[in-house]
C-alpha cells in the first residue's frame, strides 16, 4: 500500500500522560499536513511541513504539542501532559500539490 | 463566525432522489475550492475540486458563485453508497494550501 500510514491507529492514555503519534507520508510527497478532528466537526488545520521545515503551526498547537519531519520523510506529532480535550482524531495528510490525500487517522482518547 | 459553514442535515433520502448541500465561506482570499466525502470513522477522501465555471462528475455537479461566496453539491440518482457526511473545504491564498473545512453535512440514503 503506497498510501499515507499513521500509527498507532487508535491509542488510550490517561490525563497528565505522554503520546507520539507517527505519519508516513506517500515518498514523493514533499507537503505534509497534520490535522485534529473532533465529533461532528470537519477536521482543523495544526500544522504544516514542506521538506523538514515546519512552516506553519495553527493556534490550535499549545505549547503542550510539538511536531517534527527529520529529514523530510515521516513526521511525528508528541502531545505532552494530556488532558481530555486531547481526545480527537489526528489526521496526516501528505500532498505535492492542492490534492491532499489523508491516512487513517490516530483516534486519541483521553481517560 | 466560522470560516466555512454548512448545514450539518442530515439529508435523510430514499434512492434516486437528486439532493443538494450548500456552503458559504467567509474569506474572500479563498481561492481553491474542494467537496471531500467522509464516511464513517474513516479518513476524508477528495470527492471533487469546484471551478468557477461549474464542473460535473457523474452524478455530480459543483458550483462556485464567488461573488455569494457560496458553494454547492448537487447528487443525482442517490445511490445507498452515497451515505457519508460531505465536508465544504476552502484554500486561502497565502495559507501553504491548508484546508480549512465545514463541520460537514451528513446525508443518509435508504431503499
Amino acid at each position: 500500500d503506497t498510501g499515507v500510514s499513521q500509527d498507532p491507529r487508535h491509542k488510550i492514555t490517561k490525563r497528565g500522560q505522554n503520546v507520539t503519534f507517527r505519519c508516513d507520508p506517500i515518498s514523493e510527497h514533499n507537503r505534509l499536513y497534520w490535522y485534529r478532528q473532533t465529533l461532528g466537526q470537519g477536521p482543523e488545520f495544526l500544522t504544516y511541513f514542506q521538506n523538514e521545515a515546519q512552516l506553519e503551526k495553527s493556534r490550535l498547537l499549545s505549547d503542550r504539542f510539538s511536531a517534527e519531519r527529520p529529514k523530510g520523510s515521516f513526521s511525528t506529532l508528541e502531545i505532552q501532559r494530556t488532558e481530555q480535550g486531547d481526545s480527537a482524531m489526528y489526521l496526516c495528510a501528505s500532498s505535492l500539490g492542492q490534492e491532499q490525500y489523508f491516512g487513517p487517522g490516530t483516534r486519541l482518547t483521553v481517560t | 463566525r466560522k470560516e466555512v459553514e454548512q448545514d450539518p442535515g442530515p439529508f435523510n433520502v430514499p434512492e434516486g432522489a437528486t439532493v443538494a448541500f450548500n456552503c458559504t465561506y467567509s474569506n474572500s482570499a479563498s481561492q481553491s475550492f474542494f467537496w471531500y466525502r467522509q464516511d464513517c470513522r474513516k479518513e476524508p477522501k477528495l470527492l471533487m475540486s469546484v471551478y468557477s465555471s461549474g464542473n460535473e462528475d457523474g452524478r455530480f455537479t459543483a458550483q462556485l458563485n464567488r461573488a455569494s461566496q457560496y458553494i454547492s453539491l448537487l447528487i443525482r440518482d442517490s445511490k445507498l453508497s452515497d451515505s457519508a457526511t460531505y465536508l465544504c473545504v476552502v484554500i486561502v491564498s497565502g495559507g501553504y494550501n491548508k484546508l480549512i473545512f465545514g463541520a460537514g453535512t451528513r446525508l443518509a440514503v435508504h431503499p
